[in-house]
């Protein structure tokens, strides 16, 4: 079955640029969709089509994919952007998501 | 108001049954997929299963195949999950999502605010 792979914790600094990757086998070849969830809420859709945004998400957050990794950035972070923030794409009428990461804003 | 509100966990037996609904509201249930997405305490996001707008394609994950069975029922504008033969890797607190969903891309623009199932003796 088709894996993705993301790094459990994340820091970054207040203003600075978060990265958050998804490995996964030639994640490139799909589409990789993104969303956020603060603790005791439930998911929200940041990123999808690898680099849309839905309306209402704020411009600092991008999305990217290619080879075998997609990417999530958030340009000049807050501490609002402290989650988890959870990768996702589709394989043979599976969907799959990544393990989570914790963005940690400190 | 756009919104999904899901009903019906509880507490289980192992071994028990118990059916989930979630209450669709504010856009136009039957032209998008559902899906049931869970996540146990603590862990993270898990697809359970997912319908097609009109009800004729149904998809399963492998952990829930042969005892959960998605429907929905369009006139009502409600999803529902069947879940059979529980046991406690079962336990999670189960979301109802709206897909956009075609060859190419399956995501989900919508969550509820969840049921829980637990289950336990």
């Amino acid at each position: 079955s088709y894996v993705l792979t993301q790094p459990s914790s994340v820091s970054v600094s207040p203003g600075q640029t978060a990265s958050i990757t998804c490995s996964g086998d030639k994640l490139g070849d799909k589409y990789a969709s993104w969303y956020q969830q603060k603790p005791g809420q439930s998911p929200v859709l940041v990123i999808y089509q690898d680099d849309q945004r839905p309306s209402g998400i704020p411009e600092r957050f991008s999305g990217s994919n290619s080879g075998n990794s997609a990417t999530l950035t958030i340009s000049g972070t807050q501490a609002m952007d402290e989650a988890g923030y959870y990768c996702q794409a589709w394989d043979s009428s599976n969907v799959v998501f990544g393990g989570g990461t914790k963005l940690t804003v400190l | 108001e756009v919104q999904l509100l899901e009903s019906g966990g509880g507490l289980v037996q192992p071994g028990g049954s118990l059916r989930l609904s979630c209450a669709a509201s504010g856009f136009s249930f039957s032209s998008y997929g559902m899906s049931w997405v869970r996540q146990a305490p603590g862990k993270g996001l898990e697809w359970v299963s997912g319908i097609s707008g009109g009800g004729n394609s149904t998809y399963y994950a492998d952990p829930v195949k042969g005892r959960f069975t998605i429907s929905r029922d369009n006139s009502r504008n409600t999803l529902y999950l069947q879940l059979n033969s529980l046991g406690a890797e079962d336990t999670a607190l189960y979301y109802c999502a709206k897909d956009l969903f075609t060859v190419s891309y399956w995501y989900f623009d919508l969550w509820g605010r969840g049921t829980l199932v637990t289950v336990s003796s």
